[in-house]
């Protein structure tokens, strides 16, 4: 059973760094995409970056300038960092695996991280 | 404002078959596959089609996918009361180098 796990700071400053990392279990890294997505509170669902296995990325263009996204498989996790945030990076951020086509298939619990000082 | 088009509302009653439409682009849902979720109050998104119309394992055949052109739609038959959540088009966008997009949502109410 794949089962990914969120895990970080919920609480963050404006203008500092989010930094999180999901865990993968159940299932081995390769072959796979692992990505990041996020969903404002009472808002829809938005796609932030993936990272192949192998390291190769795609960001979305809106957060590209401020997002860094990494893995590591022998430690079967990634992780996120978004610099510079502020209230409108509040939101549940969820981790998930994909298949090639797929933006995801199985993902994380999500966690809430709030901006606020 | 999302980049795929869904409708805000939807409803049916018990037993009905509904459908959820997806409009698009030829950059995303023209080009590339439509997948579609269903996220039920505080839980994370569920893939409920990938590739346009293919249900993973364990996802009962009451739901279907279809596409035609540069639009999509999500088919519940046989409606039950547990279907009521929340339903995302999705697919990749080859205009924004590959980006994920989303549709606003749908939310499907059960009568």
């Amino acid at each position: 059973q794949v089962r990914l796990q969120e895990s970080g700071p919920g609480l963050v400053k404006p203008s500092e760094t989010l930094s999180l990392t999901c865990s993968v279990s159940g299932a081995s890294m390769s072959g796979f995409y692992w990505s990041w997505f996020r969903q404002p509170p009472g808002k829809g669902l938005e796609w932030i970056a993936y990272i192949y296995y192998s390291g190769v990325t795609n960001y979305n263009p809106s957060l590209r300038s401020r997002v860094t996204i990494s893995v590591d498989t022998s430690k079967r996790h990634f992780s996120l960092k978004v610099s510079s945030v502020t209230a409108a990076d509040t939101a549940v951020y969820y981790c998930a695996r994909a298949e090639d086509g797929q933006l995801g298939d199985y993902w994380g619990q999500g966690i809430l991280v709030t901006v606020s000082s | 404002q999302s980049v795929l088009t869904q409708p805000p509302s939807a409803s049916g009653t018990p037993g009905q078959r509904v459908t959820i439409s997806c409009s698009g682009s030829s950059s995303n849902i023209g080009s590339n596959t439509v997948n579609w979720y269903q996220q039920l109050p505080g839980t994370a998104p569920k893939l409920l089609i990938y590739s346009n119309n293919q249900r993973p394992s364990g996802v009962p055949d009451r739901f279907s996918g279809s596409k035609s052109g540069t639009s999509a739609s999500l088919a519940i038959s046989g409606l039950q009361s547990e279907d009521e959540a929340d339903y995302y088009c999705a697919a990749w966008d080859d205009s924004l180098n590959g980006a994920g997009v989303f549709g606003g949502g749908t939310k499907l109410t059960v009568l």
